[in-house]
């Protein structure tokens, strides 16, 4: 079964980057879009953009372009996420979405606080 | 971008039917998707191409509409579909709603 494992949680400081992994299983990693979802506390859904494991293409939400970096390595089936110059804006559940145009399998969500 | 609008909340009593709503701010044709979230969980795909029911998602939950306008439909609402819906589209990238909450009277 298609099962998407997030990293765990991280507390970091503002002015700082933070990567967070997504580990694919139970499906050919290389042959499907791995998106990132945004979700601030009590807040909606904010698409971040998408890598194509098998090439490494990407596409990016034009809010997020400066502000995320999305990676994919083949050999261990993960996708990353970096962020960089967090501030508290930045502080929400991130989630890794395998899909296309619409969106079945989730990671469970990897909660990212910016906090001095 | 796409902008989609929800209602933010809604409140019905068990047993009845209820339709939640997304208008888009353009046409999205039928690449419009639905969502259940539950506090503290991952969103669950409900409704995909507008219409077409996700494998395992019980038959009362249904979808309808094209362009700009669509419906999510639960009927008969359960006490168990307690949630905020989200719609997403496909269309243009990809956006979602801002969520309706769904509350049981």
């Amino acid at each position: 079964q298609v099962q998407l494992q997030q990293s765990g949680a991280e507390l970091v400081k503002p002015g700082s980057s933070v990567k967070i992994s997504c580990k694919a299983s139970g499906y050919t990693f290389t042959s499907y879009d791995m998106h990132w979802i945004k979700q601030q506390p009590g807040n909606g859904l904010e698409w971040i953009g998408w890598i194509y494991p098998g090439n490494g293409n990407t596409k990016y939400n034009q809010k997020f372009n400066g502000k995320a970096t999305l990676t994919a390595d083949k050999s261990s089936s993960t996708a990353y996420m970096q962020l960089s110059s967090l501030t508290s804006e930045d502080s929400a559940v991130y989630f890794c979405v395998r899909g296309v145009r619409w969106f079945a399998y989730w990671g469970q969500g990897t909660l990212v606080t910016v906090s001095s | 971008d796409t902008v989609l609008t929800q209602s933010p909340a809604l409140a019905v009593s068990p047993g009845e039917r209820v339709t939640i709503s997304c208008r888009a701010s353009e046409s999205v044709s039928t690449g419009m998707h639905w969502y259940q979230q539950k506090p503290g969980q991952q969103p669950k795909l409900l409704i995909y191409g507008a219409s077409n029911l996700e494998s395992g998602v019980p038959a009362r939950f249904s979808g309808s509409g094209s362009g700009t306008d669509f419906t999510l439909t639960i009927d008969p609402v359960e006490a168990d579909d307690t949630a905020t819906y989200f719609c997403q589209q496909s269309w243009n990238d990809r956006t979602f709603g801002g969520g309706t909450k769904l509350e049981l009277k």
